[in-house]
């Protein structure tokens, strides 16, 4: 596709069900971010894939919290248990490298969660 | 920690008037910076960016401004119009593969 896409928009779930999140970078796009915004607030890294390298997790709030990513294509992030404080958008974004050379973040239109 | 802070959360301007959008970073070590337009509803969407070697760098109606000796960075646009209505975000990166966002302002623009 022509920019990142992410599925689906908007997801309302119970608390302590289980949510899949998925994201569709850039094609040749090597270096994927997750990141979460909560209402009025700015975005919070989660989660970062490069390659085929290990990805840094660093972001992650909690091991509720987990991502994959197949080869340099799809992601998906997974919130095990879901709790109220989980709402938020969770904005997927790729680039084609890294942000060691300066290079820009393409960001999809995220997937509002709600949970109930 | 290391953050990276907005002086005003909202900012409402006439259409036509320049619009000033503030960003304070604490990073000293950061040496990359970003501004992304939010609109509704849709991801962040890159503006302008600049390097730590400059202090100014324009773009088509916008115009970045780094003081790093006070950490501080901003955004400005020409002649605002109403579709410059949107959430404001600068970003930091200190050479690692992370962005630290602001909280981000919000401007408005009135016709």
């Amino acid at each position: 596709g022509a920019g990142v896409s992410q599925s689906p928009s908007n997801k309302v779930t119970e608390k302590g069900k289980d949510v899949e999140l998925r994201c569709d970078p850039i094609s040749g796009h090597t270096a994927l971010y997750w990141y979460r915004q909560r209402l009025g607030q700015g975005l919070e890294f989660l989660i970062y894939f490069q390659g085929n390298s290990a990805p840094d997790k660093s972001g992650l709030p909690s091991d509720r919290f987990s991502a994959e990513r197949t080869g340099e294509s799809v992601s998906t992030l997974t919130i095990q248990r879901t709790q109220q404080e989980d709402s938020a958008v969770y904005l997927c974004a790729s680039s084609p490298g890294t942000l060691l050379f300066n290079e820009k973040l393409f960001f999809g239109s995220g997937t509002q969660l709600s949970v109930l | 920690g290391e953050s990276v802070g907005l002086h005003l959360p909202t900012l409402s301007v006439q259409e036509g008037d320049n619009s000033i959008i503030n960003c304070a970073y604490s990073n000293s070590a950061s040496d990359y910076f970003i501004w992304y337009k939010q609109e509704s509803g849709k991801g962040p969407q890159f503006i302008i960016d600049i390097r730590s070697n400059m202090d100014k760098r324009q773009g088509q109606r916008v115009t970045v401004l780094l003081n790093k000796t006070v950490k501080h960075l901003s955004l400005q646009i020409a002649a605002t119009q109403p579709g410059d209505s949107a959430v404001y975000f600068c970003a930091e990166n200190n050479a690692g593969n992370m962005l630290t966002f602001g909280g981000g302002t919000r401007l408005m623009v009135k016709p």
